[in-house]
């Protein structure tokens, strides 16, 4: 089965900062990554698949990156909504997985 | 817009069962999944059927215990969850694949959860 470990854990930024979340895979996933946003008491939303494809709807300061084992979710500069929860996910096989997420504080 | 609705969730004792129902329309050219946080847990995969029925995937933590199925006519999925443990409690949510490596895919759609909770 293929882990995804993901850091940091928790992350504190300012309105107008770039962060940058990473994933690693305990396999090589080719582009097989997706990215995940929640926020307390609501459902996931889709950000990103096959690494760099932004999901319809998703501001342009979201960006994907990465191949192989090591995949990168940068927020351009951060919004007041963009505080929540952030998860990688692996598609390449079964069984799917999900990184550990990253807690997003602004 | 695509929703996707859950329901069936409630209180049961461990070593009980309950049935997850998802329903939209339409669901029968995607491939579904469940996926579930636990409270103060991360998101993980459950389970996945294929629109034809006949491939469906567990995650190890489930395998022998829930069942996933789909009445198309119906766009509906459920999960059929037994001998639950403690350990199941969480929310449970339906989502949609809409890009696949050709064996798995990422989701684009996710229903609003339903939560279950296992408990003496």
């Amino acid at each position: 089965d293929i882990q995804m470990t993901q850091s940091p854990s928790s992350l504190s930024a300012s309105v107008g900062d770039r962060v940058t979340i990473t994933c690693r895979a305990s396999h090589d996933i080719n582009i097989w990554v997706a990215w995940y946003q929640q926020k307390p008491g609501q459902a996931p939303k889709s950000l990103i698949h096959s690494a760099s494809r932004l999901q319809n709807d998703v501001p342009f300061r979201f960006s994907g990156s990465g191949s192989g084992t090591d995949f990168t979710l940068t927020i351009s500069s951060l919004q007041p909504e963009d505080s929540a929860t952030y998860f990688c996910q692996h598609y390449n096989n079964y069984p799917i997985s999900f990184g550990q997420g990253t807690r997003l504080e602004i | 817009q695509l929703r996707l609705v859950e329901s069936g969730g409630g209180v049961v004792q461990p070593g009980g069962s309950l049935r997850l129902s998802c329903t939209a329309s339409p669901l029968h050219v995607n491939v579904l999944h469940w996926v579930r946080r636990a409270p103060r847990k991360g998101l993980e995969w459950v389970a996945a059927i294929a629109p034809d029925a006949f491939s469906k995937y567990f995650a190890d933590s489930v395998k022998g215990r829930f069942t996933i199925s789909r009445d198309n006519s119906k766009n509906a999925v459920y999960l059929q969850m037994s001998g639950l443990r403690v350990e199941d409690s969480a929310v449970y949510y339906c989502a949609r694949e809409a890009h696949s490596s050709g064996y798995a895919g990422a989701f684009d759609v996710w229903g609003s959860g339903t939560v279950v909770i296992v408990s003496s």
